[in-house]
């Protein structure tokens, strides 16, 4: 257990619909990324934020937004969703271990399909 | 900007035996950090071992060790003593300095199946 949280586990929704993505960073850590991961496209960073405000853009959709909350914890919001966001959503929450290591722990990630 | 390769798609060992996994990169920074990460058949992401590029020793990790070779630009995954739980996809990936941000870029992955 990585002390990442993510719900849900599964999400199944339809084209056109909403959904929000949710992620607890493990306990200390300001830091928060978000991967999607895909067959065509692999592991991809979208965006991270640390301590609430945006840090980095990766391959992020304008479709897709994030934040970070107060209590760390960050919500990824997917609209007007397609077939090809069916993906498994990771977040990870990284902890400085020593000079220049920065390790990223993942949650179990969210598996969403879109039909 | 920051490549990872992974070339080899699946690896098939014998229970006990020891595996390497390859991993080749390309970066112009020159301070990186290189990570090998496990995905089990149950979709989590599990890190396994770091080697930052001015450790002057490869890293190691209880049966997980890193053969870090810099003017190769590689960064190999050997498991000792394979174990039947070792199945699994193995991503290796680089740590890309961006603006702050220390995001990863991820190879396309390896599968790895233990046999008995």
């Amino acid at each position: 257990d990585s002390g990442v949280t993510q719900t849900p586990k599964h999400l199944i929704t339809a084209t056109g619909q909403r959904v929000t993505l949710r992620c607890s960073p493990r306990s200390g850590d300001l830091s928060v990324y978000w991967y999607q991961q895909s067959l065509d496209q692999g592991l991809q960073f979208l965006i991270q934020y640390y301590n609430g405000e945006e840090r980095a853009k990766g391959n992020i959709l304008e479709r897709f937004s994030a934040q970070q909350f107060p209590d760390l914890h960050s919500e990824l919001n997917l609209s007007s969703l397609e077939l090809g966001d069916s993906a498994l959503y990771f977040c990870a929450s990284s902890v400085v271990a020593g000079e220049g290591q920065e390790t990223q722990y993942f949650g179990p990630g969210t598996r969403l399909l879109v039909l | 900007a920051q490549k990872i390769t992974q070339t080899q798609p699946g690896m098939f060992v014998q229970e006990k035996e020891a595996v390497t996994l390859d991993c080749t990169y390309d970066t112009s920074d020159p301070s990186y950090g290189l990570f090998w990460y496990k995905q089990p058949s149950s979709g989590e992401m599990i890190f396994l071992i770091y080697q930052g590029s001015y450790d002057q020793q490869n890293a190691t990790e209880g049966r997980y060790s890193l053969n870090f070779q810099k003017a190769r630009k590689s960064a190999n995954l050997v498991i000792s003593a394979s174990q039947l739980g070792d199945s699994a996809m193995y991503f290796c990936a680089m740590r890309a300095s961006q603006g702050g941000s220390e995001k990863l870029v991820f190879g396309k992955g390896m599968k790895l199946t233990v046999n008995p």
